[in-house]
């Protein structure tokens, strides 16, 4: 059981670069989110998505597109890279947002600088 | 929106003793209050949790407590070991469960031998 697994590990990319992080779940889980991690401010929601074909955003949209085609993939794009995107993000996943037996399953997370 | 502030921001314990972060929260509709451990290069995972409806849970050496009144939670780790040592994150949410999480800024816990 794989979890939740995140490429690339780390990402050079330059000013008004693109590219896609990918995710994905091998647990069947319906709600997927994406958070950047900055420091000294904890994780923030960017994207999330609470099934195939539904998506809605978090906290920190801005900069980056989201789409869900299938239950097991989220991928987060970034169409034209800015050094403020400098960051650490991590996909995460859950059977669900509600209730109880809702434990979010972290990925490694992404490194991803931009000069 | 919630607003979560969490402090020390950084915890130096003996191997042994007891350490205790704090956070607060702005949104008294908040109802779900988990907390991560996060270990150097790898994601955060959930050590426990609280709702809104208990006033303490434990789990073996770690302990939660909340105060809905004050609005304010705490994470209790008693008879600290060097694999405490991690980065630790309280985070709130209004949806009883994980998602839309706010979480606080972190506090790196370094137990020393």
């Amino acid at each position: 059981n794989a979890g939740v697994t995140q490429t690339p590990k780390f990402q050079v990319l330059k000013t008004g670069q693109s590219m896609t992080l990918q995710c994905a779940q091998d647990m069947n889980h319906e709600y997927m989110s994406w958070y950047r991690q900055d420091p000294g401010m904890g994780l923030r929601l960017i994207h999330y998505s609470v099934g195939a074909g539904i998506t809605d955003q978090g906290e920190v949209p801005n900069g980056y597109n989201v789409s869900r085609s299938t239950t097991e993939d989220f991928p987060l794009r970034l169409l034209s890279a800015a050094p403020s995107q400098t960051s650490v993000y991590f996909c995460a996943s859950s059977y669900s947002m509600f209730g109880s037996d809702t434990e979010a399953f972290f990925g490694q997370g992404t490194r991803l600088t931009v000069v | 929106g919630e607003n979560v502030e969490q402090h020390p921001s950084t915890l130096s314990v003996q191997e042994g003793d007891s350490a205790v972060i704090k956070c607060t929260y702005s949104d008294s509709a908040s109802n779900y209050f988990p907390w991560y451990k996060q270990e150097l290069g790898k994601g955060p995972q959930l050590i426990i949790d609280i709702r809104s409806n208990v006033g303490e849970k434990k789990d073996q050496r770690i302990a939660v407590t909340l105060n809905k009144t004050a609005k304010h939670f705490s994470l209790h780790i008693t008879e600290t070991q060097p694999e405490d040592s991690a980065v630790y994150f309280c985070a709130a949410s209004l949806l009883g469960g994980w998602g839309k999480l706010q979480f606080g800024a972190g506090t790196q816990v370094v137990v020393t031998p």
